[in-house]
C-alpha cells in the first residue's frame, strides 16, 4: 500500500541551525500538508501546499518556516534558524479528495529536538 | 470553542471486548470530513477511518466502526475484539469542507490500554 515516507526519523540541532525535514507524498496526492505535534500536546496545523503553492498557513508558520516541492516527489519543511519551542513531532501528509473531502494520509513523524 | 472534543483522557478495555471511543464535534458548515487516527508509542499517526458529513451510512473498516450521529454532532469510534496491539493514543479530527481551509482540526486524544 503506498505511504508518506519521512526522512530523517530523528534530527538533534542546535538553537539557531537551520533544519530541513523531507517527505515523500504519495504519489497521486494533490494535497500536502505539515502538521506538528509537541509531546504531549493535540497534532497542530502548520501549513497546506498545493499547485506548487502555499494554499493555508497557521500562525505557527512564521518567517522562520518555509515549504517548497522541489521536483515532482519531494515536499520539504524548513525551519530557518530553530528555537528551543520547535521541538516536536512534525508530520507530513497528503491527500487527494474523495467525495466531498479527501483523505489524509499521513508519515511516520520526524521528531526534531532542538538543543 | 473547542471544535472537536474528546472527554476521555484514558480507557482501558479488556482484550476481546469492544470499546468506543467518544468525539464531538462543532461546526456550522454543512459539508465536513470526520477522521479517526491511531498513534502508538512509536510516533506514527495511522488513518482509521473516515466518515462524511453527507454519508448516510456509519462508516466501517474491519474491526473499526463509527458512530456517527449528525443531530448530536457526534462521531464516536467503536473497536471491535480489542487486541493488545490496540493500546494506543487515539485522535479524532474534523475537516470543514465548504470554506477555503483544508487543515484538520484535531481533538485532544484519548489513550486506550487493552488489557490481557
Amino acid at each position: 500500500e503506498p505511504e508518506v515516507t519521512q526522512t530523517p526519523s530523528h534530527q538533534v540541532t542546535q538553537m539557531g541551525q537551520e533544519v530541513i525535514l523531507r517527505c515523500v507524498p504519495i504519489s497521486n496526492h494533490l494535497y500536502f500538508y505539515w502538521y506538528r505535534q509537541i509531546l504531549g500536546q493535540k497534532v497542530e496545523f502548520l501549513v497546506s501546499f498545493y499547485n506548487n503553492e502555499i494554499s493555508e498557513k497557521s500562525e505557527i508558520f512564521d518567517d522562520q518556516f518555509s515549504v517548497e516541492r522541489p521536483d515532482g516527489s519531494n515536499f520539504t519543511l524548513k525551519i530557518r534558524s530553530t528555537k528551543l519551542e520547535d521541538s516536536a513531532m512534525y508530520f507530513c501528509a497528503s491527500g487527494i479528495p474523495t467525495g466531498g473531502a479527501e483523505k489524509l494520509f499521513f508519515g511516520s513523524g520526524t521528531q526534531l529536538s532542538v538543543l | 470553542a473547542q471544535k472537536i472534543t474528546q472527554t476521555q483522557p484514558g480507557m482501558f478495555v479488556q482484550e476481546k471486548e469492544a470499546v468506543t471511543l467518544d468525539c464531538t464535534y462543532d461546526t456550522s458548515d454543512p459539508s465536513y470530513g470526520l477522521f479517526w487516527y491511531k498513534q502508538p508509542s512509536s510516533g506514527e499517526m495511522i488513518f482509521l477511518i473516515y466518515q462524511g458529513s453527507y454519508d448516510q451510512q456509519n462508516a466501517t473498516e474491519g474491526r473499526y466502526s463509527l458512530n456517527f450521529q449528525k443531530a448530536r454532532k457526534s462521531a464516536n469510534l467503536v473497536i471491535s475484539a480489542s487486541q493488545l496491539g490496540d493500546s494506543a493514543m487515539y485522535f479524532c479530527a474534523m475537516r470543514e469542507v465548504s470554506g477555503s481551509a483544508r487543515q484538520l482540526t484535531f481533538g485532544s486524544g484519548t489513550q486506550l490500554t487493552v488489557l490481557p
